[in-house]
Parts: C-alpha cells; structure tokens; sequence
C-alpha cells in the first residue's frame, strides 16, 4: 500500500515561529509537492521538487521555504509564522509531473494554528 | 498560468440521483485532467482523470468528460449512495486545482 506520512495530524504554533512541516513518501517518486487548502480556495501549490536539492516555486511562495535533501522526504518551512499561515498543509508526491497521467498521492494533512 | 474554475460549489442530491461537477481551464497546452475525492480527515484521492486525446472516460458509475475546444470538462456521477457524500475537486496538470465541490448526498 503506497503511503504519503506527514509528521502531525496537528499542530499549534505562535507568530514569529519557525515551524516545520515534514512529509515521506515510500514509493521511490521523483517529485513532490506542498499544497494549503482553504475553504473556497481549494488546493494551492506552494512549491515542488522534481529532483534532490532541487525545487520550484508555486502559486503562493511567499513566506515558505522547502528543503528536499533526500529523495523521500520534503520539507515545508515557515520561517516566521503568520497568523495569516493558519490552514491545511498537504503534501503529495508522483512519479511524473504537471502532465504525465500517473496518480498524484497526497499525505492526509497537517492542520496548523498560528496564534 | 493555469486557472481552473469549478462549479458548483456545493451540490445536494437524493440518493439514487445524478451529480454534475463542471470544471473550466485557461491553458489549451493543458493535457491531463484528474478528479479527486476527499474525505472529512483525508488527504484527495484520485478517482478519475482523463488526457487530452479522449472525449470521455467511465468507470462504473463514475465519468468525466473533456471538451477541449471549450475548455472545459465534467464530472458525472450515477445512482449516488451516501459514501458519495465528500469534497471533489478538478485539477488542469497536477498543479492547478479548482476550489472544490460540496457534494451531499441525501438518503
């Protein structure tokens, strides 16, 4: 069974924290992704990777950093919280990018409050 | 870049009805267009996507279709149960997702 684990189901956080979010993905793909989901804005990439070291930015960067040291994990980073930074982090991962047709599969979200 | 628009953005049927999920983008370079399901507490699932050189796609009670000179597509759904009940969302690559429907289903 294919798995995308992100590192919290939860978590709480206080402005002006450095906060990180870990996701590891066990099927050997090559590119992964960051997305916050928001009601009535669904999904928005962050930014992704489609190789070690490398990464690319998204729709909605700004105050993120990503590392990607190993193949199967990718890390989301927050460098100083925001109160406007409280969402839905999802993670996923896929062999091939934008338009290659093999599934996408996406960790099941990390829930973070800036407060 | 890509934007991809769906509507509506939520959607209430009787069990046993249809359910239709329509989905615009802007880039006509845009090849791949997957559907996904999410559940409360869970990450999207795939349950569907269809490439550009194909008009329609079924699987059981599930179809999408594609018209790429609209640029559009839909997602249908027959004889809904209640386990149909959950967030679809629409994507353009896998990189640009539409807001997302509310589907509800009524027993």
């Amino acid at each position: 069974d294919v798995k995308v684990t992100q590192s919290s189901r939860y978590l709480v956080k206080r402005t002006g924290e450095k906060v990180f979010l870990e996701c590891v993905q066990d099927m050997d793909h090559e590119n992964m992704f960051w997305y916050r989901q928001d009601p009535g804005l669904g999904l928005r990439l962050i930014y992704f990777s489609y190789d070690v070291k490398m990464k690319e930015k998204g729709d909605i960067p700004e105050g993120y950093s990503v590392s990607r040291e190993k193949k199967e994990r990718f890390s989301l980073i927050l460098e100083s919280a925001s109160t406007n930074q409280t969402s839905m982090y999802l993670c996923a991962s896929s062999q091939t990018l934008a338009g290659g047709a093999d599934t996408q599969y996406f960790g099941p979200g990390t829930r973070l409050t800036v407060l | 870049g890509e934007n991809v628009e769906q509507h509506p953005s939520t959607l209430s049927v009787q069990e046993g009805d249809s359910a239709v999920i329509k989905c615009t983008y802007s880039d006509s370079a845009s090849n791949y267009f997957p559907w996904y399901k999410q559940e409360l507490g869970k990450g999207p699932q795939l349950i569907i996507d269809i490439r550009s050189n194909v008009g329609e796609k079924k699987d059981q009670r599930i179809a999408v279709t594609l018209n790429k000179t609209a640029k559009h597509f839909s997602l249908h759904i027959t004889e809904t149960q209640p386990e149909d009940s959950a967030v679809y969302f629409c994507a353009a690559t896998k990189l640009s997702f539409g807001a997302g429907t509310t589907v509800t289903v009524r027993a």
